[in-house]
């Protein structure tokens, strides 16, 4: 089992600040990073697939950037909305297969 | 519209009884997964299949069975040898990297959650 951490497990964010997060993997055998949004009573919803070391993706007001060589990424939320509530899931993928690792999520909650 | 179908949506398990948990793939997906969410704890990998016909122990297989006799279908059995089966379960689908030539993400269903009576 790959030993995938996010930190913190949670953070509450007053509306309109900026926030992030952090997801630490293995640094060998890298493959794949992934990260999930996860509403509550919805399914994960795919936010970035990673690949290369130093990639940076973007998506609206979320970005993510990947250091494969010290083995962590970043999520960013800019300017957080209400409907940016959600669970955050990091997910990496090894070389060896195309399972992935989840890690355990930080939940945020966006304050009005 | 495509997508993955999971059900039911709850489900309840009587002591020593096998319970099955299905899940439907529309989207022509390769790989199909279960993870099994547990308060705190991150999704854990029980099975998954690559290809029809052949599938592969994730990292808590024990007590839990599979089949892959179509590409759309992935069922998954809590047998009565799992002796902890309360939990979410979430099943998920992908193309491979080697269908398209890139690392796809995961397309996952809306869960079933299992509890005892």
């Amino acid at each position: 089992i790959l030993n995938v951490e996010q930190s913190p497990q949670s953070l509450h964010v007053q509306e309109g600040d900026s926030t992030n997060f952090t997801c630490s993997f293995p640094s060998s055998n890298f493959y794949a990073l992934h990260w999930y949004r996860w509403e509550t009573a919805k399914s994960p919803e795919a936010l970035f697939v990673m690949t290369l070391n130093g990639d940076e993706k973007k998506k609206g007001r979320i970005s993510a950037t990947l250091n494969t060589k010290e083995g962590y990424s970043y999520l960013y939320i800019k300017g957080s909305q209400p409907e940016d509530s959600a669970t955050y899931l990091c997910a990496f993928s090894s070389s060896n297969d195309y399972k992935l690792s989840f890690g355990a999520g930080t939940t945020v909650t966006v304050r009005a | 519209d495509g997508g993955i179908t999971q059900s039911p949506k709850y489900l309840f398990r009587k002591e020593g009884q096998n319970v099955t948990l299905s899940c439907e793939q529309n989207l022509n997906h390769d790989a199909m997964y279960w993870y099994r969410q547990d308060p705190g704890q991150g999704l854990r990998l029980i099975y998954y299949s690559q290809i029809v016909n052949d599938f592969q122990k994730g990292d808590i297989a024990e007590g839990y069975s599979v089949s892959r006799e179509k590409k759309e279908s992935f069922p998954l059995t809590v047998t009565s040898a799992q002796k902890n089966p309360t939990a979410f379960y979430l099943c998920a689908s992908t193309f491979l990297p080697s269908s398209l030539g890139i690392h796809q993400p995961q397309h996952f269903g809306d869960g079933t959650r299992l509890s005892i009576l």
